[in-house]
């Protein structure tokens, strides 16, 4: 089946920087979507990207449907506390019957005071 | 987005018994899916719950373990049969909302099921 590699792992930043993190994939997707799960909860949707070399923003979120459509990246400018949780990204390939998630292994961030 | 709701929120369970957990959503939606996210883990589809017909499994799933139901557009369930402490994992629905190009999928809370 299809495989998600998401990196990094888990990212230790201080309050203010910048964050990056990507997918990519062995094979195609014709959406990346990018969500993020707080303890105890289900993850929420961030950004949906629907076209290869699409960019996205939402408030200081940035996210790119890569050219190949294997790959993807989100960014956050600014960090502030509540961004601390884990970023999932998935990739869909709509139709024939294939129409659920695929997801990444997820990125831990981490904000030191 | 949608509101999505799952009963029940957590419950500990022993071996060999079975556990049914429901989805419930605000409006009318097409597509509904069941996920589980294992401890510390990602999350993976199980089945699309389809509307008027048997689950879509994906490999690896098998509808006698999780038997799922979806009698309308609004509401399904994912049975975990015979369960082992291997089950023991984050089970999750999602909706898809929307048609054509937008594709979003949202996520119910999860349920979080311990096997003893």
């Amino acid at each position: 089946g299809q495989q998600l590699n998401q990196s990094p792992q888990s990212m230790f930043i201080q309050e203010g920087e910048d964050v990056s993190m990507n997918c990519t994939s062995s094979s195609i997707f014709n959406t990346w979507l990018w969500y993020k799960q707080e303890p105890g909860e289900g993850p929420v949707l961030l950004i949906a990207l629907y076209k290869a070399g699409e960019l996205t923003s939402n408030g200081r979120l940035t996210a790119q449907f890569g050219i190949t459509r294997k790959d993807s990246f989100l960014n956050i400018s600014a960090s502030i506390p509540s961004d601390v949780g884990i970023y999932f990204c998935a990739g869909q390939l709509k139709g024939g019957g294939a129409d659920g998630l695929t997801f990444g292994k997820g990125t831990h961030l981490i904000i030191q005071p | 987005s949608a509101v999505i709701s799952q009963k029940p929120s957590r419950d500990i369970c022993q071996r060999g018994t079975s556990l049914t957990i429901q989805c419930q959503v605000d409006s009318q939606v097409t597509m509904m899916f069941w996920y589980r996210q294992q401890p510390g883990q990602s999350l993976t589809l199980i089945a699309t719950a389809n509307q008027g017909s048997e689950a879509t499994y994906e490999s690896g799933f098998v509808i006698d373990k999780f038997p799922i139901s979806r009698p309308n557009l609004t509401f399904s369930t994912l049975t975990v049969s015979n369960m082992s402490p291997e089950d023991s994992s984050i089970y999750l629905c999602s909706v898809e909302r929307g048609g054509g190009r937008s594709n979003e999928q949202f996520f119910g809370p999860g349920t979080r099921l311990t096997v003893l």
